[in-house]
């Protein structure tokens, strides 16, 4: 166990439709992670926040937005959804953003998404 | 960005032998994580090593970042080793871990 929580585990839906991921970072971390894994891109970097500020950016697609709040749990919002967007969606966490074993990530158990 | 590359795709073992995944790196690194992805989707933390040499049971990893390459090497492979092995690194870039391709290991009873 990583100490990172996300729910829900799966997600089944259809397309057009909107959800909503949340992860709860490890106890200490400041920074949160998003990665989406598909069968044809791998493992891709969404976006990074640190304390609530945004401090990074991957390839997240505009349909899909993301925050942390005050308590450092995160939310990733997945809008107008697409058969393509059918994924494993991973949230990490790190104490900090650089260097000196600080910026390791723990991942979390994922949560998988079916857009039907 | 930086680039990740690991070796081999695939790899097929019985129970009892050792192997070597190989992950290179296209440019300096400040973070070379490998995880472990077990048949139920988790990735498993196995080592934090932007350089040097570490050992934890049977697996070791050394990573010579001046050459930008890793190792892992995994010993008197269990059934419970099979999964996908990967190898992430971060560049200059904050936050954006880049995973290779990852390598399938099948360990054989």
């Amino acid at each position: 166990d990583s100490g990172v929580t996300q729910t829900p585990k799966h997600l089944i839906t259809a397309t057009g439709q909107r959800v909503t991921l949340r992860c709860s970072p490890r106890s200490g971390d400041l920074s949160v992670y998003w990665y989406q894994q598909s069968l044809d891109q791998g493992l891709q970097f969404l976006i990074q926040y640190y304390n609530g500020e945004e401090r990074a950016k991957g390839n997240i697609l505009e349909r899909f937005s993301a925050q942390q709040f005050p308590d450092l749990h995160s939310e990733l919002n997945l809008s107008s959804l697409e058969l393509g967007d059918s994924a494993l969606y991973f949230c990490a966490s790190s104490v900090g953003v650089w260097g000196n074993g600080v910026d390791e990530q723990f991942f979390g158990p994922g949560t998988r998404l079916t857009v039907l | 960005g930086i680039q990740v590359e690991q070796s081999p795709p695939d790899l097929i073992l019985q129970e009892g032998a050792n192997s070597t995944l190989r992950c290179n790196f296209s440019d300096s690194v400040n973070n070379l994580q490998w995880f472990h992805q077990n048949p139920w989707g988790q990735l498993i933390n196995l080592f934090y090593i932007p350089s040097g040499t570490k050992q934890n049971g049977r697996l070791s990893a050394t990573t010579v970042a001046t050459e930008r390459y890793s190792l892992l090497y995994i010993s008197s492979s269990q059934t419970t080793d099979s999964g996908v092995y990967f190898c992430a690194a971060l560049g200059t870039s904050y936050g954006k871990l880049t995973f290779g391709q990852g390598t399938i290991l099948t360990v054989h009873p």
